[in-house]
């Protein structure tokens, strides 16, 4: 069956830009997660997804950072006034049950954002 | 606070010898622990989970990990690695909402 999806695969934009990335899950995962990959780096969590509702959204770095997900299934993530500190690729994972510590995290192949 | 470290940042292992990869990690109650394997350009895969019972998980691979709570360890092992194997390693912690916390990964280099 088919994998999370996520796309553009790359994006490039410039400084103060708004940006959004998109992330298709596994179908019928009621949970998904984003993270974030600096180079060099493991990733890192942002924010939890499960059904339409954010249970965890400790990760996100500030204020500028937003996510949805209206219709439990496709998930946005929004970044406003973009920085060169947020060039990372962006990781979308999907699990099919409650979302708890025992599932499997299924990831999309990330979104690289480039911001000049 | 729940930590993961992976003290190796880089390994470089002949094809064919045995592999061992480290992590420690710092969790107050009974960990969730993973091991996932990202290839270039690859999405990350998950190797193998553990969370309770036999202490010696098996996983896809060939690949095993041992959890040993009086060390905090959760290393990574491979009797004879192939050049396939070549990628880098994440391991990783989780609570019972989901949120995986990574280590800082080792990558895997495999001398023919």
């Amino acid at each position: 069956g088919a994998g999370v999806s996520q796309t553009p695969s790359n994006k490039v934009t410039e400084k103060g830009k708004y940006v959004e990335l998109r992330c298709d899950p596994i179908s019928g995962h009621t949970a998904l997660y984003w993270y974030r990959q600096s180079l060099g780096q493991g990733p890192e969590f942002l924010i939890y997804f499960q059904g339409t509702g954010a249970a965890d959204d400790s990760g996100l770095p500030n204020d500028r950072f937003f996510a949805v997900r209206p219709e439990g299934s496709v998930s946005t993530l929004k970044i406003q006034r973009t920085e060169r500190g947020d060039s990372a690729v962006y990781l979308c994972a999907s699990s099919s049950t409650s979302g708890g510590g025992t599932d499997t995290q299924y990831f999309g192949p990330g979104t690289r954002l480039t911001v000049l | 606070a729940q930590s993961v470290t992976q003290p190796d940042i880089h390994i470089t292992v002949s094809e064919g010898a045995s592999l061992e990869l480290r992590c420690n990690y710092s969790y107050g109650a009974t960990p969730y622990l993973f091991w996932y394997v990202q290839s270039p350009g690859q999405g990350l895969q998950l190797l193998l989970k553990y969370f309770s019972g036999d202490t010696l998980v098996q996983g896809i691979k060939g690949f095993e990990a041992e959890f040993k709570r009086s060390q905090s360890s959760f290393n990574l092992r491979k009797p004879s690695v192939h050049w396939s194997d070549a990628a880098e390693y994440f391991c990783a912690v989780g609570n019972q909402g989901g949120k995986l916390i990574f280590g800082q990964g080792t990558e895997l280099s495999v001398k023919p």
